[in-house]
């Protein structure tokens, strides 16, 4: 595997439902990200993990969880969950957190919460 | 706070030709990175080309090349002779110098380049 890899692809859940998602890179990045995008809205930043410590947390609802057990892998627990949450998840990494760092986006996860 | 603003939802473009894609800007800080993001609709954003604050030059990439205008805080995505493999979601994003690597996007323009 090379890049950064996002599993699952997409997922239902119901609002009721607890879920991972989970998110790896292979670049030997120290930075991790979680983003979201909904429909009709631009791309979100939810939290910033650099050298596995959360540096960011940009008023994110507590049904969102991140963990960031190491450097190459990282996490987003969901739990009750409404149907608002549903958007494209996407995770991205970066060779440090200086601003010319660029980031390097997964695939992203496709979640549906009914 | 920072803002990016891109007006164009939608443009169209003839293979082979060039197109611009618009992308303003809002910032106090000083100090900040532009970045150019592209968005196939397999949904992986995929960097295209980033522009310091300070940097005296417009950067270049290949195809790619950012038409930076500081004091009319602007940084125009230029794509020269258009593919079709060009079709896709094109998002503008700044990073400002004091608060890590944050990106804050803009909303995004789709492209479509017609045969």
């Amino acid at each position: 595997e090379t890049g950064v890899t996002q599993t699952p692809r997409h997922l239902v859940m119901g609002m009721t439902n607890k879920k991972s998602l989970k998110c790896e890179q292979h670049l030997g990045h120290n930075a991790m990200y979680w983003y979201k995008q909904s429909a009709k809205k631009p791309l979100e930043l939810m939290f910033v993990y650099s050298l596995e410590e959360r540096v960011e947390n940009n008023s994110v609802p507590s049904r969102f969880s991140p963990e960031c057990p190491n450097s190459s892998h990282l996490f987003l627990h969901l739990h009750t969950l409404q149907p608002e949450d549903s958007a494209l998840y996407l995770c991205a990494s970066s060779h440090g957190t200086s601003t010319n760092n660029e980031q390097f986006f997964g695939p992203g996860t496709r979640l549906t919460v009914l | 706070a920072q803002k990016i603003t891109q007006t164009q939802p939608g443009m169209f473009v003839q293979e082979k030709e060039a197109v611009t894609l618009d992308c303003t800007y809002d910032t106090s800080d000083p100090s900040y990175g532009l970045f150019w993001y592209k968005q196939p609709s397999s949904g992986e954003m995929i960097f295209l080309i980033y522009q310091g604050s300070y940097d005296q030059q417009n950067a270049t990439e290949g195809r790619y090349s950012l038409n930076f205008q500081k004091a009319r805080k602007s940084a125009n995505l230029v794509i020269s002779a258009s593919q079709l493999g060009d079709s896709a979601m094109y998002f503008c994003a700044m990073s400002p110098n004091n608060a890590g690597n944050m990106l804050t996007f803009g909303g995004g323009t789709r492209l479509m380049v017609k045969p």
